[in-house]
């Protein structure tokens, strides 16, 4: 099993510019959540899925999109990049009370 | 008041040493906790779950205080693998789906 993957590993967007953060995972998890993490600090909700069809807030939501087609996959859109969403972002899915992370996305906002 | 607060840190070790981390939650009806260990620039994994009755897992203990809302992880014998970010997380739902981070405590462990 390959666990959680997310692509890209490092990303520079310029202000203004959409991308999305792809995750994967290959566990057949419910659960799924994406967090950002800004230097020297926690890991913050962004949002997070129950299950395929099923998306929900967590703590900054702002200025992000996600979805949940299917099980597997749960992506997150950035639609207009600012520079305060430049911070590490991680994806993780769980069964039950243990999550497991992907090794995470760089963004730089410029 | 932050929901997690951890001691700030950073901690710095000779090997073999003792070393303590203490976290508070304020959210009393939270229903489970953990640590978690972060690598330098890598994804968060689950050291261990802490219990009301106290687990140990070879050089670890975790103990939970609920009255005092309290969590602690004592490392023994430090190696200097153990160098890492420790975060303390806390569950506030019975589901698995919310947790709450606390902004981590740094230990580097020296030779």
């Amino acid at each position: 099993n390959a666990g959680v993957t997310q692509t890209p590993k490092f990303r520079i967007l310029k202000i203004g510019q959409s991308m999305t953060l792809q995750c994967t995972q290959d566990m057949n998890h419910n659960y799924m959540y994406w967090y950002r993490q800004d230097p020297g600090m926690g890991l913050k909700l962004i949002y997070y899925s129950v299950g395929a069809g099923i998306t929900d807030k967590g703590e900054v939501p702002n200025g992000y999109n996600v979805s949940r087609s299917t099980t597997e996959d749960f992506p997150l859109r950035l639609e207009l990049a600012a520079p305060s969403q430049t911070s590490v972002y991680f994806c993780a899915s769980s069964y039950f009370e243990t999550q497991y992370f992907g090794p995470g996305t760089r963004l730089l906002v410029l | 008041r932050k929901e997690v607060e951890q001691d700030p840190g950073p901690f710095n070790v000779p090997e073999g040493a003792t070393v303590a981390f203490n976290c508070t939650y304020s959210n009393s009806a939270s229903q489970s906790f953990f640590w978690y260990r972060q690598d330098c620039r890598k994804e968060p994994k689950l050291l261990m779950s802490v219990y009301s009755s106290g687990n140990e897992d070879g050089r670890f203990t975790a103990q939970l205080n609920r009255a005092s809302q309290y969590i602690s992880l004592l490392i023994r014998d430090s190696k200097l693998s153990d160098s890492a970010t420790y975060l303390c997380v806390v569950d506030q739902e019975t589901s698995g789906s919310r947790l709450t981070f606390g902004e981590g405590t740094q230990l580097t462990v020296n030779p």
